[in-house]
């Protein structure tokens, strides 16, 4: 079964720092997600990637497939970026559903003015 | 707009009791998800449902029931014999039967009084 870990657990900055989330898996993977869960608890995706790397506005996703290694990078980080980001990787084929994904525990990022 | 509606947001049960745990969308997906959040772990899936009138089971099924009898609604209950079933749930949802999940709905806070 593939495993995810996130480093780190835990991360505060100050504004306007640039942050970096790391995420590894284990196995060979047909995609990846990077989500955002709000202190309220509700989850927003933010991109998913196969290979290569993806930006919108401040934040940018990498994967690296040989590495298997993805990171999130916030740029000019803000108090409204503070939330709990998670990845998860989707192992198997494009054409398994979508049970066949493996969350990691997220990292919680504060943010202080 | 389109979304995920879950409901109520907080529950309280007593021992022994089932509850039932509220997720519409409106959407037009068609696939549903429900998912387990503990502290310290990584979401895990307990159920899904790829298509109207039918549901598959997940990682940890065992202690909730599903029906999918409308498109639009997922309805988890969770049985008494659940035997920790204090977390928080999360229902998502995805276009297509074997996509991934897209959209996901605030959640639902579950405490045992």
């Amino acid at each position: 079964k593939n495993e995810v870990e996130q480093s780190p657990q835990n991360l505060t900055a100050q504004e306007g720092e640039f942050i970096t989330i790391n995420c590894s898996y284990s196995v060979g993977i047909s995609a990846l997600h990077w989500l955002q869960q709000h202190p309220g608890g509700g989850i927003v995706s933010l991109f998913m990637l196969s290979s290569g790397k993806k930006k919108h506005g401040r934040l940018i996703a990498t994967i690296n497939i040989q590495e298997k290694h993805s990171s999130l990078h916030i740029t000019a980080s803000h108090p409204r970026d503070s939330a709990v980001y998670i990845c998860a990787v989707r192992w198997g084929s494009k054409e398994t559903s979508g049970s066949r994904l493996t969350f990691g525990e997220g990292t919680q990022l504060t943010v202080n003015p | 707009d389109g979304g995920i509606t879950q409901s109520p947001k907080y529950l309280f049960r007593k021992e022994g009791q089932n509850v039932t745990l509220s997720c519409e969308q409106n959407l037009n997906h068609d696939a549903m998800y429900w998912y387990r959040q503990d502290p310290g772990q990584g979401l895990r899936l307990i159920y899904y449902s790829q298509i109207v009138n039918d549901f598959q089971k997940g990682d940890i099924a065992e202690g909730y029931s599903v029906s999918r009898e409308k498109k639009e609604s997922f309805p988890l209950t969770v049985t008494s014999a659940q035997k920790n079933p204090t977390a928080f749930y999360l229902c998502a949802s995805s276009m297509y039967s074997r996509g991934w999940p897209q959209h996901f709905g605030d959640g639902t806070r579950l405490s045992i009084l």
